[in-house]
């Protein structure tokens, strides 16, 4: 099986700017959640996909955006980028929205730096 | 809120040491608990969980469990080897949807 595959591995923008970040799920995956992971601190929660559907939302601002494909791929944008939004952006896949004990299977992450 | 409280580290251990990695946890509801592991280089892994107060999660030697009553879920192995260095995650999680991280405690295991 394939594994959780995120594109590209590093990023440089400028403020202001917009990014689009990819993710493809792992095989049989139907829900994708993204996180953000600054330096020094653990992942936070931005949004989850299930089915094509926003599931969920962490504490970020609307110009972080999202799409999920039929295939399960994934899209994270944001618009209007800041300093702070430099981070370690991940991807998580898994089977189902929800469950006591789900698996997240995670990407190896973009890094992005904003100048 | 939903928080989770890791101790600072870097940690390092020779080789065959005890390891003891702290966590603890705020919740308003009765989470699930896990630890996940980040090798160099790799994405986040799991590395063992538990879903209700008392279970022991175990995996590779690694065992924590869930202590409702100090709201904790400290990690442990008897035995650490180089092999073992990485950076460590507590995490709790009500539903799946979303988890709530620690902010990660790098161990070194040293020959």
């Amino acid at each position: 099986e394939t594994g959780v595959t995120q594109s590209p591995t590093h990023l440089i923008k400028t403020r202001g700017q917009q990014v689009t970040l990819r993710c493809s799920s792992q095989s049989g995956h139907n829900t994708v959640s993204w996180y953000q992971q600054a330096l020094g601190q653990g992942p936070q929660f931005i949004f989850q996909y299930y089915r094509e559907e926003e599931n969920g939302r962490g504490n970020f601002p609307p110009r972080f955006s999202g799409l999920q494909f039929p295939n399960y791929s994934s899209e994270l944008n944001v618009n209007a980028l800041e300093l702070d939004d430099s981070a370690l952006y991940l991807c998580a896949s898994s089977l189902g929205s929800g469950g006591f004990g789900e698996k997240l299977f995670f990407g190896s992450g973009t890094q992005l730096s904003v100048l | 809120g939903d928080s989770v409280t890791q101790m600072e580290g870097p940690v390092t251990l020779s080789e065959e040491a005890f390891l003891t990695i702290n966590c603890t946890y705020t919740a308003t509801g009765y989470p699930s608990l896990f630890w996940y592991v980040q090798y160099p280089g790799e994405g986040l892994q799991l590395l063992l969980k538990a879903t209700k107060a008392d279970d022991k999660g175990s995996n590779k030697g690694f065992e924590a469990t869930y202590r409702k009553e100090t709201t904790s879920f400290h990690l442990e192995k008897g035995s650490v080897q180089v092999s073992d260095s990485a950076v460590y995650f507590c995490a709790l999680s009500y539903t799946g949807n979303q988890f709530y991280f620690g902010t990660g405690t790098s161990l070194t295991v040293i020959p």
